[in-house]
């Protein structure tokens, strides 16, 4: 069965930093793209980012670029995404969810941790 | 970007009738050279994370029910529930992988029993 467990959420100050972790098991992790998408208060859902599976390849949304990276290490498993320059507008909760080989429609998620940028 | 454009935004149905949702791309996302539409359907229940339901426009994921069906290509969509039960309310969103650069998603469609 496959599963995505989420940690590193939490509360940070406006101008902080972040890393994000999503810790991939079930199947052969580095077989597939990952991305991270996020929902904030009430809001629809919102992609951050993508990597291809070897993570030659990564991917942001205008709203992140310069601010998020998207990394991956497939010995260990883990997908992780590091975000800095926080602003309250990054305030939701972020999914890592897996992609279907190359293809990113996303078959399985993450349940999700918030993250509060507030001082 | 491609937009993906949602209607309603929501949409009460009674139990065991059919419930009908749009979605519509700014620009086309079928690929010729493997005849495919790169278009995904979700469901989120409330404090869940979303759940695919169909993907390549009309291939239901294993497991969901077949009252859920996706129909549709090049830039307009629809997912169907032929009969709505109390346990598929929820919001339902449509995401298009077309573009992998950006990859982006409808603004929801909240459904809910009348």
């Amino acid at each position: 069965e496959v599963q995505l467990l989420e940690s590193g959420g939490g509360l940070v100050q406006p101008g902080g930093s972040l890393r994000l972790s999503c810790e991939f098991s079930g199947i052969t992790f580095r077989g597939y793209v990952m991305t991270w998408v996020r929902q904030g208060p009430g809001k629809g859902l919102e992609w951050v980012s993508g990597i291809s599976g070897s993570g030659d390849s990564t991917y942001y949304a205008d709203s992140v670029k310069g601010r998020f990276t998207i990394s991956r290490d497939n010995f260990n498993n883990t997908l992780f995404l590091q975000i800095k320059s926080l602003r309250a507008e990054d305030t939701a909760v972020y999914y890592c969810a897996k992609g279907y080989y190359d293809s990113y429609y996303l078959d399985h998620w993450g349940q999700g941790m918030l993250v509060t940028v507030s001082s | 970007d491609i937009v993906m454009t949602q209607s309603p935004d929501s949409l009460a149905v009674s139990l065991g009738e059919r419930a009908t949702i749009n979605c519509k791309s700014s620009q086309s996302v079928f690929y010729s050279s493997n005849n495919k539409n790169y278009l995904a359907w979700y469901q989120q229940k409330p404090g869940q994370p979303p759940r695919l339901l169909i993907y390549w426009a009309s291939t239901r994921e294993f497991g969901v029910p077949d009252r859920f069906s996706g129909s549709g290509s090049g830039t307009d969509f629809t997912l169907t529930i032929s009969s709505l039960q109390a346990e598929d309310v929820a919001v339902y969103y449509c995401q298009q992988y077309y573009n992998t650069l950006s990859l982006t998603f409808g603004g929801g469609t909240k459904v809910e029993i009348k």
